[in-house]
């Protein structure tokens, strides 16, 4: 079982509110992932990172930031939440330094469920 | 352009019926292959996968699929389906050499059990 660790499970905001969602792995994984993904929808990468001070941009344009200051932690950060903020967040790690398919294999945190009001 | 398709939406079976989701990608090599599946309000969990070698591989939960390359197709099933199937299943490949490293998800199908 993957140990991949997201706190708030579920948050509750006001507009405007300064937010930051939690992530953790203790799994020693360089590469770690966010996602968003609308109820009963696809995923989208926001944001991923291959290791301490990395961070890249993904396939869906996102007013959130991230930051990697230690391997095992990768918070993102909304400085001014706005109800299209609302969705799940679902953040995911790789061991990418391993090569070969391995590196594709990811594990996911069980996700935050933002609401914005 | 580089795609994977998941063509049912939803797909609804009887609890002990077998159950076949589809899969399929286009890309010019063959990619790697994942299966997640997703119990509501959790995140995603590896089902199984297939870099290289036997076409049909088994996963967790009595889960398997079978790689064919002449259709670009890579088909999740399960003989018997039980209630705590019900979920919804993401494939995703893994383009060869390609995506900076990352996985390009279909847009999943929703499984539901009738009892």
């Amino acid at each position: 079982e993957a140990d991949i660790y997201q706190t708030p499970r579920y948050l509750v905001i006001g507009t405007g509110k300064k937010i930051t969602l939690e992530c953790s792995q203790t799994m020693g994984h360089d590469k770690m992932y966010w996602y968003q993904q609308d109820p009963g929808m696809e995923l989208h990468l926001i944001h991923y990172s291959y290791g301490v001070n990395s961070t890249e941009k993904g396939d869906l344009s996102s007013e959130s930031t991230v930051s990697r200051i230690r391997t095992e932690h990768f918070p993102l950060t909304l400085e001014s939440a706005r109800p299209s903020h609302t969705s799940q967040y679902l953040c995911a790690s790789s061991e990418y330094r391993a090569g070969g398919p391995t590196r594709y294999e990811q594990y996911f945190g069980p996700g935050t469920r933002l609401t914005v009001t | 352009a580089q795609s994977v398709t998941q063509p049912d939406i939803h797909i609804t079976v009887s609890e002990g019926a077998s159950l076949e989701l589809r899969c399929n990608y286009s890309y010019g090599a063959t990619p790697y292959l994942f299966w997640y599946v997703q119990s509501p309000g959790q995140g995603l969990q590896l089902l199984l996968k297939y870099f290289s070698g036997d076409t049909l591989v088994q996963g967790i939960k009595g889960f398997e699929a079978e790689f064919k390359r002449s259709q670009s197709s890579f088909n999740l099933r399960k003989p018997s389906v039980h209630w705590s199937d019900a979920a919804e299943y993401f494939c995703a490949v893994a383009p060869y050499g390609g995506s900076q490293g990352n996985l390009i998800f279909g847009k999943g199908t929703k499984l539901s059990v009738k009892p």
